[in-house]
């Protein structure tokens, strides 16, 4: 079955460039028509939505809260997609999900997120 | 502070009903945006619990069912089992952020 797996740094420096990449594994992540998202925990407190990137011409949608430093891309040939936040601070501290947001259409046509990945911890600190 | 509301915390004893409520905008649920619940257990990653209109996804007892009205949506629980023990977040489309958002979450404690 399709499974996501999310890598990069447990420890990132303040000002730094907080990077993660999501490895989809069981399925070409070109197939079907989603949107790959990324979805941040902080601990002890909610989910945020990040953004996403669409398998389809690779258009992206941004939180506005994050926008500025915000950069989601697509790599069909590793299967994968990563996320770059830039100009880290100790509020980006989270668990960090990359999610597949997919559409059904039984029972109704729905968007929802079907497939997440396990999280990674992500420490903003010096 | 999340878009949209949902009560910190909720609890009940095993075999009540309980609800959790997902207070929203015009630009969400009051624009007629769907809702979904997702059910959390600690360390663990989100699952849809709930989709909108009432819908279940395979696998999921009759116990849970949802409402909307207005603004606001609701998860109801009955039958109250231990396990169901975990964080409840309401998730919707927003028009102002173009994008998708989600309730605070909702601890639910089966005392």
């Amino acid at each position: 079955q399709v499974q996501l797996q999310e890598s990069g740094p447990g420890l990132v420096k303040p000002s730094q460039t907080l990077s993660l990449t999501c490895t989809v594994s069981g399925d070409s992540i070109s197939n079907g028509t989603y949107h790959w998202s990324w979805i941040r925990q902080p601990a002890g407190k909610g989910l945020e939505w990040i953004g996403r990137i669409y398998t389809s011409g690779g258009v992206t949608s941004y939180n506005p809260s994050l926008k500025s430093r915000l950069s989601i891309s697509l790599d069909t040939s590793k299967n994968q997609f990563s996320l770059k936040l830039t100009s880290a601070t100790a509020a980006d501290t989270a668990v960090y999900f990359c999610a597949r947001f997919s559409r059904v259409d039984v029972p109704a046509v729905y968007w929802y997120f079907d497939l997440w990945g396990r999280g990674t911890l992500v420490t903003v600190s010096s | 502070q999340s878009v949209l509301t949902q009560p910190p915390s909720v609890s009940g004893a095993p075999g009540q009903r309980v609800t959790i409520s997902c207070t929203g905008s015009s630009s969400n649920i009051g624009a007629g945006a769907d809702v979904f619940w997702y059910r959390q257990f600690p360390g663990k990653a989100p699952k849809l619990l709930m989709f909108d209109d009432n819908n279940r996804p395979s696998g999921v007892p009759d116990r849970f069912s949802v409402s909307k009205s207005g603004t606001s949506a609701s998860l109801a629980i009955t039958g109250l089992q231990a396990e169901d023990e975990a964080d409840y977040y309401c998730q919707t489309y927003d028009r102002t952020v173009s994008g998708t958002v989600f309730g605070g979450g909702t601890r639910l404690t089966v005392l």
